[in-house]
């Protein structure tokens, strides 16, 4: 089984600024997939950008970045110029190579204030 | 195109009923998940459902909980004898499959056990 921590329930960035959210995860396998899922009030989860493990260069999306440090297990999400519909609760999620199932962390709500 | 679409989006049933709740996935996508979003809290994972093999019920809670799905179509969580604990937010997500593994979420539906 694998797991996935977000120690951060809740963070706070002014608007045009740089946020980082936190995630760890514990795994065994040599093969997995990581994720961040953002949910807004509406209860849609939106994927923003995934990471394949297998891969040395960190994933980016546009104003999302992540740092992934496999060695430490460690995938933190970079928002770059923070906008107030970035507003909303993020997910770190974990998967193995068969996709089969999908863990996820507990959340970080983000607040971006004007 | 449509997207990943659940109903009821709410339901509030008496401690003791049995509910049913549908997911329809997105055409042609051969993946379905469903998974349990309690309040404040992650989204933990329920059963999938890959193309016509067996389903991955693992994540089952208990035995009142099943779900079907027929081929790459729609999908239904049935609840028997539900309990109080069983309130949560019930979310579905379909996948392309075939080598792309993003899953697309619907709205979900929540359920409140009285």
């Amino acid at each position: 089984a694998q797991t996935v921590t977000q120690s951060q329930p809740e963070m706070s960035v002014q608007e045009a600024e740089t946020v980082t959210l936190s995630c760890t995860y514990d795994t065994s396998e040599s093969d997995y997939y990581l994720f961040w899922y953002k949910q807004p009030p509406s209860r849609q989860m939106i994927l923003v950008i995934r990471q394949e493990a297998y891969k040395q260069q960190n994933a980016t999306e546009n104003r999302f970045s992540v740092n992934f440090q496999k060695a430490a297990k460690s995938f933190s999400l970079k928002i770059s110029d923070s906008q107030l519909g970035d507003a909303a609760m993020y997910f770190c999620a974990s998967t193995t190579y068969n996709f089969n199932k999908f863990y996820f962390g507990s959340g970080t709500k983000l607040n971006v204030k004007p | 195109g449509a997207g990943v679409s659940q109903s009821p989006s709410n339901k509030v049933t008496e401690k003791g009923k049995d509910v049913e709740l549908r997911c329809d996935p997105i055409s042609g996508h051969t993946a379905l998940y469903w998974y349990r979003q309690r309040l404040g809290q992650g989204l933990e994972f329920l059963i999938y459902f890959q193309g016509n093999s067996a389903p991955d019920k693992s994540g089952l809670p208990s035995d009142r909980f099943s779900a079907e799905r027929t081929g790459e179509s729609v999908s239904t969580l049935t609840i028997q004898r539900t309990q109080q604990e069983d309130s949560a937010v019930y979310l579905c997500a379909s996948s392309p499959g075939q080598g792309r593994h993003e899953q697309y979420f619907g709205p979900g539906t929540r359920l409140t056990v009285t």
